[in-house]
Parts: structure tokens; sequence; C-alpha cells
């Protein structure tokens, strides 16, 4: 099974601190995304990556950038966290190539409190 | 690019009847089609998908209709119970694309 994990379920900042998130694939997928999760909003994409050191905007990359120096890891980086920025984050990975379809593969989410 | 909209944003149905969600997308060239759960506390999950090359999937209590001349698509789950009660999110996407375009979700309350 795939598994895709994240550093922390939960998460309590101030505003101004620099925040990292981590998210870490174990089954050799070439694509890894960041989203934010919000009610009634449902899932936005921040960042994506198709590649080790490639990265591309998604929808709502203001106040984000993300990092990926190893295939399995990708990073979202808050370089100074703002209230606003309070929400549900999730990573998901999926594969590229034959055989492979667009179907992401979740992490269980880090619920991060800006105050 | 791709707008997916999701319909009801909530929905409560009794115990052992059937719930319906759906979905509608703007880009025609969009022909893959997932379904994904989120229980409390966890990540989505696929539980269905359909390509554009079909009408209708099923998969046991859950099955997955597209309507590729409205540009819509709908899940059915039958004969509800109460481990279905989640979120649930449609997706569009052009295949190879990669990049999905989620729905609102929609949250089903199975009443026991």
């Amino acid at each position: 099974d795939v598994k895709v994990t994240q550093s922390s379920r939960y998460l309590v900042k101030r505003t101004g601190e620099k925040v990292f998130l981590e998210c870490v694939q174990d089954m050799d997928h070439e694509n890894m995304f960041w989203y934010r999760q919000d009610p009634g909003l449902g899932l936005r994409l921040i960042y994506f990556s198709y590649d080790v050191k490639m990265k591309e905007k998604g929808d709502i990359p203001e106040g984000y950038s993300v990092s990926r120096e190893k295939k399995e890891r990708f990073s979202l980086i808050l370089e100074s966290a703002s209230t606003n920025q309070t929400s549900m984050y999730l990573c998901a990975s999926s594969c590229q190539g034959a055989g492979c379809t667009d179907t992401q593969y979740f992490g269980p989410g880090t619920r991060l409190t800006v105050l | 690019g791709e707008n997916v909209e999701q319909h009801p944003s909530t929905l409560s149905v009794q115990e052992g009847d059937s719930a319906v969600i759906k979905c509608t997308y703007s880009d025609s060239a969009s022909n893959y089609f997932p379904w994904y759960k989120q229980e409390l506390g966890k990540g989505p999950q696929l539980i269905i998908d359909i390509r554009s090359n079909v009408g209708e999937k099923k998969d046991q209590r859950i099955a997955v209709t597209l309507n590729k001349t409205a540009k819509h698509f709908s899940l059915h789950i039958t004969e509800t119970q109460p481990e279905d009660s989640a979120v649930y999110f449609c997706a569009a996407v052009y295949f190879g694309n990669e990049k999905l375009t989620f729905g609102t979700g929609t949250r089903l309350t199975i009443i026991p």
C-alpha cells in the first residue's frame, strides 16, 4: 500500500514564525502535491513537484514556498506565518508513466493554527 | 482552467436509503474523474474513478455515472450504512495533466 506520512498532525505557531511542513512517501512516486483544505472551499493546490528540485505553482502559492531535495520528500514552507494560513494542510503523491493513473494518495493532514 | 462544481454541500439520508452526489466540470478535455472519501481525522482516499470512454462504473454499493455531453458525473451509494458518513470530493483532470481539480466537497451523514 502507498503510504504518505506528514511530520505533524497538529501544529500551533505564532504570527511571523517560519514554519516547515514535511511530507514523505514510500512508493517512489514522481509527483508530489501540497493542498490546503478549508470548509466550503474544498482542496486548493498550493504547489506541486513532478521531479526532484522541480516545482510548479498551484492555484494559491502566495505566502508559501516548497523544497524537494529528495524524491520521497516534499516540504512546504511558510516564510512568515500569518493567521490567514490557519488551515488543514494535505500532502499527496502520484506516479508518472505507463501503468499510472492520475490517482493521488494523500497523507493524514496537518492542522496548523497560527496565533 | 478546469472548474468543478459539486452539490449538495451537505446530505443526510436514512440508513439503507440511497445517496447521490453530483458534479459538473467545465473543461471538455477532462477525461478522468475520481471520487475521494475523507473520514474524520484522515486524508482523502480514492473510492472509485471513471474515464471518459465509459458511461458507468460500479463497485459493490457505489457507482459513478458520467454524461460527457452535459459535462457532469455523479456518485451513487446504495444501501447506505453508518460507515458511509464522511466528506466526499469529486475531481476532474485531463489524463496525464497530473493536477486534479477538486469540487468543494459533500458532507454525507447517515441517520441510523
